[in-house]
Order: C-alpha cells, then structure tokens, then sequence
C-alpha cells in the first residue's frame, strides 16, 4: 500500500536558518504529494502542493519539487522564522476510492531566536 | 467563516461509555473524514465517506462507527470507550477535482479515555 516517510523531529534551527524536511513516498501510480503544517493547538493547513512529477509547489517562502525519479518531495525554506515553529506533515494522495490522503509522521520544527 | 467545524474540542470519558463526536461542513463537499492522531504516527483514517449515503472503512475503524446523516454532516461514534482510544480527533472535508484537490481539517477534538 502507500505510504510516506519522514524525517523524525524536532528540528531545532536559528532565525534565518535555511530548513530541509525530507520526505519520500511509495505509491503506485501517479499521486498528488501535500505538505500539511499544525501550528500547536490547531488543526491541519495546506501548505503546499503538486500534482506532477517536476511541479514544484510553493507557498510562503516554503518550496518542494516533486522528484519521481527518486520518490521524493523534500520541503524547503530559505530563511525560517520563529512564527514556522509548527508540525510538518507530508502527505499523498493516489488512485484509491476517495482519494484518501496517506500522512507522514510529522516533523517538529523549533525556530529559535 | 466557511469551513469544518468539530464539537466538542474536548472531552473526557470513563471507559465504557459512548460519545459522539459531530462534523459539519459547509462548503458543499462531497466527500468527509475522519482521522485519529497519535504521538509520531502522523493521522490515520478510520472512517470516510466519499459521498452522501456511503460510508467505508479506513485503516483503523476498530472501535468506531460513523453517519453521514447529510451532505453536510458525518459523526463519529464511540460505542464503549477504551483508553486505546485516547487521541485527537479530525474532521476533513474534500470538493471534486480528483487526487490532487487538498483537504480542509477541523480543529480537532482531545479526548481522553479514563
């Protein structure tokens, strides 16, 4: 079945610090990948998204390019914030009835200042 | 504000007993989830349902039932409690558009089972 896999947290980084999750992902097929953020006592946001191999999905300075070749879809930012301190879920959606979305374990990230 | 909204936020039950937990969702969505989150297990499906009137199995239904009594609505029920099903809860809803339409969550429910 599918499945995603993460880099385990947290991740501790200083203000301005460039950031890299990692993710790969099984599948079959073709899925959609999501990245999904949880500020603490929230719920689950779409933080970005891609729908081919090659996309690169972008949104509030945070980027990830879906890599089919090596099944990956690694989140980056170029200079984090204390405000992206949240959890970084990495998600999948293939063929499956109800286009059910298939989670990474999630990956803490602290920013300090 | 439209979106999922999920009641209660929080709850705290004996084991044994049963609860329903409520989703709405108001952006005319066909299909709704729900989910459990557990410490470094990410969310896993327990039940959905892709449109009004069906309902399926997710990867843990165990311990769980569910209606969708409408287009808008879907519950979820705990018939017995046990304190395996202390967790946080969501609610998603999701439009047409195939796999690549992103889901919208709720807030949440914590319950804990005592």
């Amino acid at each position: 079945g599918d499945s995603v896999t993460q880099m385990e947290g947290p991740v501790t980084l200083s203000e301005e610090a460039f950031l890299t999750i990692n993710c790969t992902y099984t599948a079959t097929g073709y899925p959609s990948l999501f990245w999904y953020v949880q500020y603490p006592g929230e719920g689950l946001q779409l933080l970005l998204k891609a729908t081919k191999a090659d996309d690169k999905g972008s949104n509030k300075g945070f980027e990830a390019t879906y890599r089919k070749e090596t099944t990956s879809f690694h989140l980056e930012k170029g200079s984090v914030q204390v405000s992206d301190s949240a959890v970084y879920f990495c998600a999948l959606s293939g063929s499956n009835a109800g286009n059910m979305l298939t989670f990474g374990g999630g990956t803490r990230l602290m920013v300090k200042p | 504000n439209a979106g999922v909204t999920q009641t209660p936020k929080f709850q705290v039950l004996k084991t044994g007993q049963s609860m329903t937990l409520q989703c709405a969702q108001d952006m005319n969505h066909n299909s709704m989830y729900w989910y459990r989150q557990d410490p470094g297990m990410g969310l896993r499906l327990i039940y959905y349902s892709a449109s009004e009137g069906t309902t399926d199995k997710g990867e843990v239904p165990n311990g769980y039932n569910v209606s969708r009594l409408n287009k808008r609505e879907f519950s979820l029920r705990l018939e017995s409690a046990a304190p395996s099903q202390t967790s946080v809860y969501f609610c998603a809803s999701r439009g047409t558009g195939g796999a690549g339409y992103g889901y919208t969550f709720g807030s949440g429910t914590r319950l804990t089972v005592v």
